[in-house]
């Protein structure tokens, strides 16, 4: 399985709603990762998990919160989320040190309404 | 700090020319570099990757890049274009020293293929 799944593939959601987006590998990958990308624009940092741990928060409102149950699973709970928080969310998982890249899933697009 | 430039937001070819995408990078340290590529509303797709030895490296769908340390660049290239290379390619850079893998991507470059 060389894959990075991502669900659901299509998300709107109202601006009271609390919902969930799902990533899974079975890569044997250690590093997982979350970005956030707008029309045009290349992806940004969100967050980096690293052996199941928080290694790092850009600066992320808490209205996004990420969870790594397991080293294959990451998921991002959010809450109260804001019409400019629509984009593309992708997930993305790699070996670990930098010299592999990522592999991508096909990310989720989220719409806040 | 590292960080990526990509020279053209938008390149335009004919369908069987050469496409040459531009990325140069900044770096203290020679970092390690790739090419990826976004078709519309799917997630990245990592083209090819240089990190150490050959500098002319080459990836999937015929394209291939050349590191040049002298010149901090990392241009993509594909002798001849065809339709379905009309996508979004992200040039991006990462620090061998660092211990996650961040990646640090460039504005991307719209390429067009006209028939």
């Amino acid at each position: 399985d060389t894959e990075v799944t991502q669900t659901p593939k299509h998300l709107v959601m109202g601006m009271t709603n609390k919902k969930s987006l799902k990533c899974e590998q079975h890569m044997g990958h250690r590093a997982m990762y979350w970005y956030k990308q707008k029309a045009k624009k290349p992806p940004e940092l969100m967050f980096v998990y690293s052996y199941e741990k928080l290694s790092i928060n850009e600066s992320v409102p808490s209205r996004f919160s990420p969870e790594c149950p397991n080293s294959s699973l990451l998921n991002l709970h959010l809450h109260a989320l804001q019409p400019e928080d629509s984009a593309l969310y992708l997930c993305a998982s790699s070996p670990g040190q930098g010299g592999y890249g990522y592999t991508f899933g096909s990310g989720t697009r989220l719409t806040v309404v | 700090a590292q960080s990526v430039t990509q020279l053209g937001s938008h390149v335009s070819v004919s369908e069987g020319a050469l496409v040459l995408l531009r990325c140069n990078y900044s770096s203290s340290v020679p970092p390690y570099l790739f090419w990826y590529v976004q078709y519309p509303n799917q997630g990245l797709q990592l083209l090819l990757k240089y990190t150490t030895g050959a500098t002319l490296v080459k990836g999937i769908n015929g394209f291939e890049a050349e590191f040049k340390k002298s010149e901090t660049s990392f241009h993509l290239t594909k002798p001849s274009a065809h339709m379905s290379d009309a996508a979004e390619y992200f040039c991006a850079v990462s620090d061998p020293g660092g211990n996650t893998g961040k990646l640090i991507f460039g504005q991307g470059t719209t390429l067009q293929v006209k028939p």
